[in-house]
């Protein structure tokens, strides 16, 4: 059973546009919510984090918005950049154990 | 502060044979926890380990289990190895500091069944 639904599996943008990346999870238990970047060949490098309790979180061009009724999440990526690209995972947390989503492979274009 | 290490980085090894897997956290984290990455499966949890005892376990056979020592690093082992065994293993490590759980991984090892 797959807890956490990322959407879309790949995306392309092109430099200077919004990315956006949405997620959505069925446990209510869920209690932190993070996203990773991924480069090929590296592990997964936490990008920004939020709890249920905060509806948006922005760090740099990274923001989250959260809807805890709606059960969603999404990340937005300001002022692309074609080092962004990379894959993206979003997950959610309960009792340290996190739970991924698939994943979206983003292309930043020139 | 130095990241969270892995060794080694890339294993081949045959169907049948046994496989460990070491990581050193990030100094002053005690919870380690261990992840598969395939294409297929994506990220998906294995255990955690907190000051020496699992903590959490995922849905994986018996034949994938681990270890912490004293000094929070962190052992896993793969028995009887299958070629679905075939992945990224990535170790990630915690403070666990209250209402905080960031997880940082380190770079992983892959491991090739043949």
């Amino acid at each position: 059973q797959q807890q956490v639904k990322q959407s879309p599996q790949s995306l392309i943008v092109q430099k200077g546009g919004i990315s956006i990346i949405n997620c959505a999870y069925e446990n209510t238990a869920f209690d932190y919510f993070p996203w990773y970047q991924q480069f090929p060949g590296k592990g997964p490098a936490l990008l920004i984090a939020i709890r249920p309790d905060v509806s948006e979180k922005k760090e740099g061009r990274f923001t989250i918005s959260f809807n805890k009724s709606a059960k969603q999440f999404s990340l937005h990526i300001m002022d692309s950049q074609p080092g962004d690209s990379a894959t993206y995972f979003c997950a959610a947390s309960t009792a340290s154990k996190l739970t991924f989503g698939t994943g979206t492979r983003l292309q930043v274009t020139l | 502060k130095a990241g969270v290490t892995q060794t080694p980085r890339y294993l081949i090894k045959t169907r049948g044979q046994q496989v460990t897997l070491s990581c050193s956290p990030i100094s002053g984290h005690r919870s380690v926890s261990w992840y598969q990455q395939t294409p297929g499966q994506g990220l998906q949890f294995l255990f955690e380990y907190f000051s020496e005892t699992q903590r959490n376990k995922g849905n994986f056979p018996g034949r994938f289990s681990g270890r912490q020592f004293s000094n929070s690093r962190s052992e896993m082992n793969v028995s009887t190895l299958e070629l679905g065994d075939s992945a990224l293993y990535l170790c990630a490590s915690s403070y666990q500091r209250q209402g905080g759980n960031e997880q940082f991984f380190g770079p992983g090892t892959r491991l090739t069944v043949l």
